[in-house]
């Protein structure tokens, strides 16, 4: 079936540097997509969004780059803190307003 | 704005026991709210798509007799898991679509415990 994949399953880096979190989308139909970091015991909590018809958006801290091509995407966090230790996802709305959702990126922040 | 509440945040039953658990947005009308299951170190998975006013859709393999939903208001969807078995033991978090956003907004989850 349709789904939405993650390469890495586990990253660490340390406080200070940039993080990059990367995931696979299998759906060519999607035109939506939104990245969430959900912490231990929560709900998911929005991060970023981007639409099919850009490659690139910003916001505080993350970007997120998105490669129709290849269906790939990917969350940068510049200056990775302590506080962004958590569970990424990344999700697509293939129809509808359904929300598939990926496997999961645990990023852990080391000091 | 765009709150999105759970009620309970955790809850321990019996096995056999029916759980409801309550999905509100606090300061927004939805017409749509979805009902997600996470089991640990697991994505969310969508159970269901819950409408005011009409019946729940469910996905593949979800069963409906077991997960009752009920959107009887547009800020009140509940999801009602019957006879509740250790398998069911899971994190349930529901979100409320609002469509002046075009965004869906996510409670803080569940956390069911059946013993």
């Amino acid at each position: 079936g349709e789904s939405v994949g993650l390469h890495l399953p586990t990253l660490s880096v340390q406080e200070g540097d940039n993080s990059i979190i990367n995931c696979a989308y299998s759906n060519s139909a999607s035109d939506y997509f939104i990245w969430y970091k959900q912490e231990s015991g929560k709900g998911p909590q929005f991060i970023i969004d981007i639409r099919s018809n850009m490659d690139k958006r910003q916001g505080q801290r993350v970007t997120v780059l998105l490669n129709k091509t290849v269906k790939h995407l990917s969350l940068q966090i510049a200056a990775t803190q302590p506080g962004d230790s958590a569970v990424y996802f990344c999700a697509e709305i293939p129809y509808g307003n359904k929300l598939v959702f990926g496997a999961g990126t645990i990023l852990r922040v080391k000091s | 704005g765009a709150v999105v509440s759970q009620h309970p945040s955790w809850v321990i039953c019996k096995s056999g026991t029916s759980v409801k658990i309550e999905c509100r947005s606090l300061d927004f009308q939805a017409t749509t709210m979805f009902w997600y299951r996470q089991f640990p170190k697991q994505s969310l998975m969508l159970m269901a798509t819950s409408n005011e006013g009409s019946k729940a859709t469910y996905e593949q393999g979800v069963e409906k007799d077991k997960f009752l939903i009920n959107h009887a208001s547009l800020t009140l969807s509940t999801l009602t898991v019957t006879s509740a078995h250790p398998e069911d033991s899971s994190f349930y978090i529901c979100s409320a679509f609002r469509g002046a956003t075009d965004t869906q907004y996510f409670g803080p989850g569940t956390r069911l415990t059946v013993l």
